[in-house]
């Protein structure tokens, strides 16, 4: 099971929207609809902030959205404040109760 | 809520057995709704899932790994277990464990221990 795609990094200014691509393949994330997304800070655990594609755990701001076309899984996230900077994975789960976690992406706020 | 606590052996020499013990506290281990995770990070680099394991015992690995590695469960001690055979030092990593909630459709890894570094040196 190969890691799933994600760009290295992105950037955007305060406000901005940035969106964060996650690519797999058909017997994947293209298969199944359990796509969940992590935030996380240097030095800490992870942190959930999309499951099943679209769904917000309680807690996570709204300004946190996810969607899904064939392959490809994106993390949108709006109005880009300076807490968002972070690394963000995103994770698919491939049958067989087996997972793949995405290479990582690099958010940064300018 | 539910909390996670990863503990075990900082540093591990080559050829070694790794052991690391994940302790459930805040709810009970016997679950139907969650599976047990392990996931590392080596440094500076992605996570990766390990494996998994529902509390009947029933457990679940990375391909890739599965030769070297074994998940066990402990409920009367609300803890979970990894045994990682044969280190090397592409082994060094942050080692996470993690629940799987996998009720509600959610299937995701809801909740995560601190994460324990482990460095494999001799």
């Amino acid at each position: 099971q190969s890691a799933l795609t994600q760009p290295r990094s992105v950037s955007g200014s305060p406000g901005q929207s940035v969106t964060i691509s996650c690519t797999g393949a058909r017997n994947d994330l293209g298969h199944y609809n359990y796509v969940s997304w992590y935030q996380q800070h240097p030095g800490k655990a992870p942190r959930l902030m999309i499951y099943a594609v679209t769904q917000r755990p309680s807690g996570v701001p709204d300004r946190f959205s996810g969607s899904k076309s064939g392959n490809t899984a994106s993390l949108t996230i709006s109005g880009l404040q300076a807490e968002d900077e972070a690394d963000y994975y995103c994770c698919s789960y491939a049958g067989s109760f087996i997972y793949v976690f995405g290479t990582g992406t690099k958010v940064t706020v300018l | 809520q539910q909390q996670l606590q990863e503990s075990g052996p900082g540093l591990v020499k080559p050829s070694e057995t790794l052991s690391l013990t994940c302790t459930v506290s805040g709810g009970s281990i016997s679950s139907s709704s969650y599976y047990w995770a392990w996931i590392r990070q080596p440094p500076g680099k992605g996570l990766e899932w390990i494996g998994s394991i529902f509390y009947d015992g029933h457990s679940y690995y990375k391909p890739s790994l599965e030769s070297r590695v074994t998940i066990s469960v402990d409920t009367s001690n609300n803890q979970f277990s990894l045994k990682w055979r044969s280190m090397t030092a592409a082994d060094t990593a942050v080692y996470y464990c993690a629940r799987l909630l996998v009720d509600w459709d959610v299937d995701a890894f809801d909740v995560w221990g601190r994460g324990t570094p482990v460095t494999v040196s001799s």
